[in-house]
C-alpha cells in the first residue's frame, strides 16, 4: 500500500492554462505538505497545511493554492502556468508537529510538470 | 534565513569503501535534522532523524551525527554497497514545520 500517493505522475500543459495536482496519504497524518523541485534538483517548501493552519512559503506565488476536502488529501492548483512553472511537485506528511519535534516526514513520488 | 550547504555535491567511490557526506546549516534554532535518499526519478526516503538534543542516530550501516552548535551533521556509510548509489538530501526544519534542504550530494558506488 502507497503510504503518500500523488496524481498524475506525468503532467504536461501549454502556458496559460490552470492545472491541479492531487495528493492522498493514508497514513492518519495531521500534518500535509507541497515541496517543489526544480530542474537543479533543489527542493524548497511551498506548503504547510494541517486542518488549523496554513502556513505558505513567501516565496510562492499566489497562482498556486492547496486545497484540502478532508484530512487526508491536500490537492494542488495552479493557475495561469509559466514556463517556470516546470519542475517535479512532492507531496508530504507527517504527524501533527505540534506534539514535537521527532516526527519525520514522508514523501510522495512526485509529479513531474512541463509547461510548453 | 535558513541555508543548507551539502559538501560534497558528487562523490564516485568502489564498493566496500567507508564515506561520510557533510551538511552544514547557518541558522543553529533547528528542531530537527534530517537525512533522505532520493532515487532517480522517484521520491524520497527518510533515513535518519536527529533530534536538536541528540548528538547521533543509527540504523544498520548508517550513522548520522550532529553538532548543532557549529551547524554540521554528517552521514556515515559503512562498507558501501551499488545498491546505496543515489542522491542524498540533508534537511533541517524550524518552526513552523518547513525542512529546508540542501542541494543534495550524489552518490556513485562502483562494483
Amino acid at each position: 500500500d502507497t503510504a503518500v500517493s500523488q496524481t498524475p505522475k506525468y503532467l504536461v500543459t501549454q502556458m496559460g492554462n490552470d492545472k491541479s495536482i492531487k495528493c492522498e496519504q493514508n497514513l492518519g497524518h495531521d500534518t500535509m505538505y507541497w515541496y517543489k523541485q526544480d530542474s537543479k534538483k533543489f527542493l524548497k517548501i511551498m506548503f504547510s497545511y494541517n486542518n488549523k493552519e496554513l502556513i505558505i512559503n513567501e516565496t510562492v506565488p499566489n497562482r498556486f493554492s492547496p486545497k484540502s476536502p478532508d484530512k487526508a488529501h491536500l490537492n494542488l492548483h495552479i493557475n495561469s502556468l509559466e514556463l517556470g512553472d516546470s519542475a517535479v511537485y512532492f507531496c508530504a506528511s507527517s504527524q501533527d508537529q505540534r506534539r514535537g519535534s521527532q516526527e519525520t516526514q514522508y514523501f510522495g513520488p512526485g509529479t513531474r510538470l512541463l509547461v510548453l | 534565513k535558513q541555508e543548507v550547504t551539502q559538501i560534497p555535491a558528487a562523490l564516485s567511490v568502489p564498493e566496500g569503501e567507508n564515506l561520510v557526506l557533510n551538511c552544514s546549516f547557518t541558522d543553529s534554532a533547528i528542531y530537527n535534522l534530517q537525512w533522505f535518499r532520493q532515487d532517480p526519478g522517484k521520491g524520497l526516503t527518510s533515513l535518519l532523524l536527529i533530534q536538536s538534543s541528540q548528538r547521533e542516530q543509527t540504523s544498520g550501516r548508517l550513522n548520522a551525527s550532529l553538532d548543532k552548535s557549529s551547524g554540521r551533521s554528517t552521514l556515515y556509510i559503512a562498507a558501501s554497497q551499488p545498491g546505496d548509489s543515489a542522491t542524498y538530501l540533508c534537511a533541517v526544519r524550524l518552526a513552523g514545520n518547513m525542512l529546508t534542504f540542501g542541494g543534495g550530494t550524489r552518490l556513485m558506488v562502483k562494483p
